[in-house]
């Protein structure tokens, strides 16, 4: 079975830190990304990488980057959070690029 | 970026019944999944479908790859408890990204 775990299931952030969401997958895939969910807007995809120091911009990538050092971490940073990035955080995982994605149990993030 | 519509919005049944739901989406998808979510948790992957016409079933759910790509179909039997949750739809046209249906909140009355 896949594993995509995620750091931490609950964090409160101040506005202005810089916040670190990780990810790790235990299944060798090449493909990760980091989505954010919101009520009425589903999944909306912040970035995704294909490879190791590979990363892609997704629709809404503003107020963030990502880092992958490692084939099976891929982290998302805040650089200075902010109220309107109190979210879900879900990290997902892929083999290859024709096949379904696996989701990590998320992350709430609250910037107050 | 794209999104899915996907209909209802929510649902509320008595336990027993069986659930329809759908996605459909303008352009043309080559992949079509499904996935619930329970609250607090990330979305547990249900179905996939790869071609069109495709009718696939896990237990009491059954999901179709629409005819015309465009859109797909997800009926879950005999509703129990803890078929409660959101469902979501996600498609994959020719590129990697895929995009994702608003969910439908699916209550289930014992």
């Amino acid at each position: 079975d896949v594993k995509v775990t995620q750091s931490s299931r609950y964090l409160v952030k101040r506005t202005g830190e810089k916040v670190f969401l990780e990810c790790v997958q235990d299944m060798d895939h090449e493909n990760m990304f980091w989505y954010r969910q919101d009520p009425g807007l589903g999944l909306r995809l912040i970035y995704f990488s294909y490879d190791v120091k590979m990363k892609e911009k997704g629709d809404i990538p503003e107020g963030y980057s990502v880092s992958r050092e490692k084939k099976e971490r891929f982290s998302l940073i805040l650089e200075s959070a902010s109220t309107n990035q109190t979210s879900m955080y879900l990290c997902a995982s892929q083999e290859g690029r024709n096949n379904e994605q696996f989701f990590g149990p998320g992350t709430r993030l609250t910037v107050l | 970026g794209q999104q899915l519509n996907q209909s209802p919005q929510s649902m509320f049944i008595q336990e027993g019944e069986d659930v329809s739901m759908n996605c459909t989406s303008s352009s043309i998808f080559n992949t079509w999944l499904w996935y619930k979510q329970d609250p607090g948790e990330g979305p547990v992957l249900l179905i996939a479908l790869y071609k069109a016409g495709e009718l696939t079933s896990n237990g009491r759910l059954t999901a179709q790859f629409g005819i015309t790509r465009k859109d797909s179909f997800l009926n879950i039997s005999a509703s129990i408890p803890s078929d409660v949750g959101i469902y979501f739809c996600a498609g994959r046209g020719t590129g990697n990204q895929f995009y994702f249906g608003t969910g439908t909140s699916l209550t289930v009355i014992p």
